[in-house]
């Protein structure tokens, strides 16, 4: 079965500080990767995407793979309470465009 | 400006009833998805369309029905035969072609709450 985990959190984070997002997939052929916010109330906005293997930067945003171990994860340098969130992973692991959906991890910053 | 629309943004529905949930796109994409999600859970595919007059299954098809008459639109009807709807109905829609990544494109959504 094809499945993405996150854990659910909350994870806190204090303001300033690096956020840590982590994301695990079951699909080792699965070829892209897509971190999206959700804040409550409203609908997914996409953060960032990645396709190959190492780091991809984005302003405060940091996006990991590491198609080896299977994981994705999201680190968000300089944390500001506007963060706060929950952050959902999505996996592409077939060529017909459908995602397959965490659970999300909400993250809360303090101030 | 380009982009998803759904409507009404909140619906009511009373027992035995049927309603239908709106969902438009300007962005000339080819495939649109609707999508079901529960509170403190992730998004759980109810139908999808890679092109018009067509349209599959996704894990939760039981009780909901779609139409893709028009590439721009894509309704998303919950029948009576859905025993518990209350959720948010999110709707997206994505073209790799025009796009040049398979992410997925999102509208508002629309709370459906069962009274």
């Amino acid at each position: 079965q094809k499945e993405v985990e996150q854990n659910s959190g909350p994870l806190s984070v204090p303001e300033g500080a690096i956020a840590s997002l982590n994301c695990t997939y079951s699909d080792r052929g699965s070829q892209s990767f897509f971190w999206y916010r959700q804040y409550s109330g409203k609908s997914p906005e996409l953060i960032m995407f990645i396709y190959s293997n190492g780091d991809k930067e984005d302003g405060r945003f940091t996006a990991q793979l590491n198609k080896a171990s299977q994981y994705v994860s999201l680190l968000i340098r300089d944390s500001q309470p506007s963060d706060s969130a929950t952050y959902l992973c999505a996996v592409n692991m077939d060529s017909n465009y459908q995602l397959i959906w965490g659970a999300g991890t909400k993250l809360i910053i303090k101030p | 400006d380009g982009g998803i629309t759904q409507s009404p943004k909140y619906l009511f529905r009373k027992e035995g009833q049927n309603v239908t949930l709106s969902c438009e796109q300007n962005l000339n994409h080819d495939a649109m998805y609707w999508y079901r999600q529960d509170p403190g859970q992730g998004l759980r595919l109810i139908y999808y369309s890679q092109i018009v007059n067509d349209f599959q299954k996704g894990d939760i098809a039981e009780g909901y029905s779609v139409s893709r008459e028009k590439k721009e639109s894509f309704p998303l009807t919950v029948t009576s035969a859905q025993k518990n709807p209350t959720a948010f109905y999110l709707c997206a829609s994505t073209d790799p072609g025009t796009s040049g990544s398979d992410e997925q494109f999102f509208g508002p959504g629309t709370r459906l709450t069962v009274l």
